[in-house]
């Protein structure tokens, strides 16, 4: 069965990087796109961008361009999310979610919460 | 910020039936699929209803999309107390080069 897992919470300081990973199993990992979605505490949910882990071809939401970083391993089936210069704006829950075809979600991670605080 | 709009709230007894929109525009809702996620916050997402009007296997069929124009609606039908939570719609927005979520809708169930 397809299954994201992802790594464990992380609690941060401002000015420091995070990266998070999600492995894949159940499925072509180079075949469907991967996605990043937050969701800080108390609002909706924002998407990130994604990584075409065939090609590596990323693409970032404009407010986290220059900030994020998305990468995978093929060999291992993992998509890595980096993000740097967190501040307390940063701290939510993590998801990666794999695209079915036509940016319909359908497996998702089981979350990642990062907390920044100093 | 989403420019797909949800009404904030929406609620019903249980048997009820509850509909949920999203406005959005000829970019996003206007030039491609519309979905629509259920999400308790702290859990993961699910997909509801995918490419404006599909359900995925196990979604019960009390749970139904539609789109027109710039607009779409989620419908719940026999309202149960599990259906108490968040929901999401969802588009790619070629202006934008973006994926926007709409504001989201807390479902309660009286």
């Amino acid at each position: 069965q397809v299954q994201l897992v992802q790594s464990g919470a992380e609690v941060k300081k401002p000015g420091a990087s995070l990266k998070v990973s999600c492995q894949a199993s159940g499925y072509n990992f180079t075949g469907y796109y991967l996605h990043w979605v937050r969701q800080a505490p108390g609002q909706g949910l924002e998407w990130m961008g994604y990584i075409n882990p065939n090609r590596g071809i990323t693409k970032y939401a404009q407010k986290f361009q220059g900030r994020v970083t998305m990468t995978r391993d093929t060999s291992i089936s993992t998509a890595y999310m980096e993000v740097s210069s967190l501040t307390s704006d940063d701290t939510a829950i993590y998801y990666c979610a794999r695209d079915l075809r036509y940016y319909d979600f359908d497996y998702w991670g089981q979350g990642t919460l990062v907390t920044v605080s100093s | 910020q989403s420019v797909l709009t949800q009404p904030p709230s929406a609620s019903g007894t249980p048997g009820q039936r509850v509909t949920i929109s999203c406005s959005g525009g000829r970019s996003n809702i206007g030039s491609n699929s519309l979905h629509w996620y259920q999400h308790l916050p702290g859990t993961a997402p699910k997909l509801l209803i995918y490419r404006n009007d599909r359900r995925p296997s196990g979604v019960p069929d009390r749970f139904s999309g539609s789109k027109s124009g710039t607009s779409a609606s989620l419908a719940i039908s026999g309202l149960r107390s599990d259906d108490e939570t968040y929901y999401y719609c969802a588009a790619w927005d070629d202006s934008l080069s973006a994926y926007l979520f709409g504001t989201g809708t807390k479902v309660t169930v009286l």
